[in-house]
């Protein structure tokens, strides 16, 4: 299983745009890269996930660099709903995943 | 809006009672996930399933936990006996595979 890595904790001002980078040095070449939001008291829930390059939906960008060893998580203008641990995850198809430590974000007023 | 439910979501017991746990996964879903999530240890894989048989319950200890798919639209976690150091909230998921899993509610278990 591919290890990841990825700060412990994070804090914004609410609008700015937060980036979080997640180390995966030793991701294999049929890994994908996803990322998952979980709020307190809820399970997580899936927000993105991309192989290579870029990927964007209505609530994230996902960066990938050619070589492929690390990403970043990016959410434009952050308000306080966006308050949550954000796992980055590799691996994909049928081999199993798991869930590291994560990154608690904290947006501030 | 198809989501994964699970039931209870609050259980309290005691010490060495048996504690079952129900989840109804997503329908035309083929692989579902039970996790335990504390503070400490954060969020574990338990053991998984595909087409409804077992692949991988190396997570859990093996002499008190058991999961189970009776059919397609049911998993179960079952501890006997449980012990206050199971005291978690337990996740079960859905999938078409393992990268986009969508999560239930959890079932938050009190051992006194």
């Amino acid at each position: 299983l591919a290890k990841t890595t990825q700060p412990i904790s994070m804090d914004s001002y609410e609008g700015q745009e937060v980036n979080i980078t997640c180390s995966h040095n030793n991701i294999a070449t049929n890994d994908y890269i996803t990322w998952y939001q979980q709020f307190p008291s809820q399970g997580p829930r899936f927000i993105i996930q991309g192989y290579k390059t870029k990927v964007t939906n209505e609530v994230a960008s996902l960066f990938i660099p050619a070589d492929r060893k690390s990403s970043t998580l990016s959410l434009p203008r952050v308000s306080l709903s966006d308050t949550a641990v954000y796992y980055c995850l590799v691996g994909g198809g049928y081999q199993k995943v798991t869930f590291g430590t994560g990154t608690k974000l904290q947006v501030i007023p | 809006d198809a989501r994964v439910t699970q039931t209870p979501r609050d259980k309290v017991t005691e010490m060495g009672q048996e504690v079952t746990m129900r989840c109804q996964p997503i329908l035309g879903h083929n692989t579902v996930f039970w996790y335990r999530q504390t503070m400490m240890q954060g969020l574990e894989l338990l053991a998984y399933f595909r087409n409804r048989a077992p692949l991988d319950d190396s997570g859990m200890p093996k002499d008190r936990f058991s999961a189970e798919m009776p059919d397609a639209t049911l998993a179960t976690l079952k501890i006997q006996p449980s012990e206050p150091r199971d005291s978690a909230v337990y996740f079960c998921a859905s999938g078409l595979d393992y990268v986009e899993q969508f999560f239930g509610p959890g079932t938050r278990l009190t051992v006194l």
